[in-house]
């Protein structure tokens, strides 16, 4: 199946400064890019839509100025986390589909573990 | 606003018996659902999708149920195995517009040798 590929897995981070979350389709074009945040033992939360050449679409809620998400080609969109504050630990997952509509199937990045101390 | 809800965070079954997890789900009405598997410090993985119109889907030792009146999924591994244990999650397609997923809460589900 298509391959999807989160970089990186795991990151440390003193509070304030800010980190990038590098999420790319390796074998297809992705035109629209979705970022997950997940806690210990709950679900998905989608953060965000990301859509290639246009502004990100936002979930309530979730502060866009905080995350901020670059969908600048078809196989390459990027989280920064800006001034990270420890409660900003989290596991945080992207998505992409090669086409659109429900009927496509979604793959997912392997995750990248935020830790902020 | 929409809820996803699987009947159980955890379940502990015997290696051979059929595994049921179930997802409920209000407020919507889907066109599809989907099925995903997720390990510890891993992104889930697609498992099956099953749309309104099609009341089963099977996949190997997986079987999947649509009940769109019911507004309910039922998700069944069949001679289940130690290497099942995981988290499975089920998730609906939102269309409005850029077609998200949003997922369920998810089912932890332990096979015991």
């Amino acid at each position: 199946g298509a391959v999807v590929s989160q970089h990186p897995s795991r990151v440390i981070c003193k509070s304030g400064t800010s980190v990038k979350i590098e999420c790319r389709s390796l074998d297809f074009q992705a035109t629209t890019m979705f970022w997950y945040r997940q806690f210990p033992k709950k679900s998905l939360m989608l953060m965000a839509t990301s859509n290639e050449g246009s502004k990100a679409t936002y979930e309530q809620g979730v502060e866009k100025d905080k995350f901020l998400i670059n969908h600048a080609s078809l196989t390459l969109s990027t989280l920064t986390v800006t001034s990270a504050h420890p409660e900003d630990s989290s596991f945080y997952i992207c998505s992409a589909r090669a086409g659109r509509g429900g009927n496509t199937e979604a793959f997912f990045g392997q995750g990248t573990r935020l830790t902020v101390v | 606003s929409q809820k996803i809800e699987q009947n159980s965070e955890a379940l502990n079954i015997q290696e051979g018996k059929t595994a049921t997890l179930t997802c409920n789900y209000t407020n919507y009405s889907p066109a599809y659902l989907q099925w995903y598997r997720q390990d510890p410090g891993r992104g889930p993985v697609f498992l099956l999708l099953i749309r309104e119109n099609e009341k089963e889907k099977r996949k190997e030792r997986l079987k999947v149920t649509f009940d769109t009146t019911l507004k309910q999924s039922l998700f069944h591994i069949t001679a289940s195995q130690p290497a099942d244990s995981a988290t499975y999650l089920c998730a609906l397609d939102i269309t409005g517009g850029y077609q998200k997923v949003t997922f369920g809460t998810g089912t932890k589900l332990q096979v015991i040798p």
